[in-house]
């Protein structure tokens, strides 16, 4: 079935400083990938759509040089947390997708824990 | 705007009980719909997906949910509630047509008594 690998599963970093997550789709190839934000205890908030190749499409009140998302290929993308805050504390889940109506649909990764001190 | 409702934010249901979580969504076309399943500080698992043809759609670990386009529901059922099922559950609505994002409703924190 399709995976998606997502790393690391935690990261604490000291304010100011920038942190890098990856996404992997291990066995298809993603032509979207998806970025979400999870506060503790609430839904999932989708902070931006990437696609294969082309910039990313962020939300309405997402901070696109804060959150720099990159998909440099059909298998990995990456969203870099910039000058990251306290407040950027949240667990981050990526998703990818090949086609919403094929059997993958939307297989998400594992999640990571960023913790800003 | 799309939009998806878990109108129950918490159920507590006894282990071997049925358990019946409700959505519903906002949607003006055909909508795509999902429900996942969350343990803590992990990502997301797909139970089950409905897109079209049949209303009634069967998932993994015994789930199953029915699409009702009269009342704009796709709620989520299982017979018999295992003490492992204890978890978060996702309803969200895709967009139709090229990869479209999903929208999540708001979660069901499910407990189950021994």
């Amino acid at each position: 079935g399709a995976v998606v690998s997502q790393h690391p599963s935690w990261v604490i970093c000291k304010s100011g400083t920038s942190v890098k997550i990856e996404c992997r789709s291990l066995d298809f190839q993603a032509t979207t990938m998806f970025w979400y934000r999870q506060f503790p205890k609430q839904s999932l908030m989708l902070m931006a759509t990437s696609n294969e190749g082309s910039k990313a499409t962020y939300e309405q009140g997402v901070e696109k040089d804060k959150f720099l998302i990159n998909h440099a290929s059909l298998t990995l993308s990456t969203l870099t947390v910039t000058s990251a805050h306290p407040e950027d504390s949240s667990f981050y889940i990526c998703s990818a997708s090949n086609s919403l109506s094929s059997n993958y649909g939307y297989t998400f990764g594992s999640g990571t824990r960023l913790t800003v001190v | 705007a799309q939009s998806v409702t878990q109108p129950d934010i918490h159920i507590t249901v006894s282990e071997g009980a049925s358990l019946e979580l409700r959505c519903n969504y906002s949607y003006g076309a055909t909508p795509y719909l999902f429900w996942y399943v969350q343990s803590p500080g992990q990502g997301l698992q797909l139970l089950l997906k409905y897109f079209s043809g049949d209303t009634l759609v069967q998932g993994i670990k015994g789930f199953e949910a029915e699409f009702k386009r009269s009342q704009s529901s796709f709620n989520l059922r299982k017979p018999s509630v295992h003490w492992s099922d204890a978890a978060e559950y996702f309803c969200a609505v895709g967009q139709s047509g090229n990869t479209g994002k999903l929208i999540f409703g708001q979660g069901t924190t499910l407990q189950v008594k021994p």
